[in-house]
């Protein structure tokens, strides 16, 4: 069981909005501990996708989005488009166990 | 081209050992912490181990006192020496270069990953 908690699936249409949450607690998100997010296309190694909650690397399209709420994150995704398709993890810092903690990933299908 | 390219995974039995290694070209290294993380095959990302640009290392529970990071900044390489090791620690090891900052650290360069198998 992850320290992290995100939805196994989400889907969507081409086109449309998806929201994926990344929910924590007062040892991790809640304590104030930044939020990124990677994407992980099958057979290849992650990719970072959002870091410090809402700031995009060069080169990642600004229909990705992340934001935060007490203790939950989320990353948010417009203008979906069939290559979006791949799976999505949260990671964040947990301070009771002084480690670095992911989501179990969310599964993004574009129908 | 920046990049980090993994080596040294390959099938140990249970209770064996192994040291995968992790190359890093196209940055300076010795300027980054530098960190592995895992994951076993339809699973999630696991944090493994990370050392700072002091060489301060780092470890979650599940394998302190079984896995040792290290670093070679002349050489641009990073290890991580797998001691004892479970059925549990199969898994594509991935070495990833971290950001650090006050709120945390992410991971913004990924190797392609090197599978470790243990089996008898």
């Amino acid at each position: 069981q992850s320290v992290l908690t995100q939805p196994p699936s989400v889907s969507g249409a081409p086109g449309q909005r998806v929201t994926i949450s990344c929910t924590g607690s007062s040892s991790n998100i809640g304590a104030g501990y930044d939020v990124n997010w990677y994407l992980q296309l099958p057979g290849t190694a992650p990719k970072l996708l959002i870091y410090g909650y809402t700031n995009r690397p060069s080169g990642v399209p600004d229909r990705f989005s992340g934001s935060r709420s007490g203790a939950s994150a989320s990353l948010a995704i417009t203008g979906l488009q069939a290559e979006d398709e791949a799976d999505y993890y949260c990671q964040s810092y947990d301070t009771t166990l002084s480690a670095s903690v992911f989501g179990g990933g969310t599964k993004l299908t574009v129908l | 081209e920046v990049q980090l390219v993994e080596s040294g995974g390959g099938l140990v039995q249970p209770g064996g050992s192994l040291r995968l290694s992790c190359t890093a070209s196209g940055f300076t290294f010795r300027n980054y912490d530098i960190h592995w993380v895992r994951q076993a095959t339809g699973k999630g990302l696991e944090w493994v181990s990370g050392i700072g640009t002091a060489g301060d290392p780092y470890y979650p529970g599940s394998v302190k006192g079984r896995f040792t990071i290290s670093r070679e900044n002349a050489k641009n390489s990073l290890y991580l020496q797998m001691n004892n090791l479970r059925a549990g620690d199969r898994a594509v090891y991935y070495c990833a270069r971290a950001q650090s900052t006050a709120d945390g650290w992410y991971f913004d360069l990924w190797g392609r990953g090197t599978l470790v198998t243990v089996s008898s």
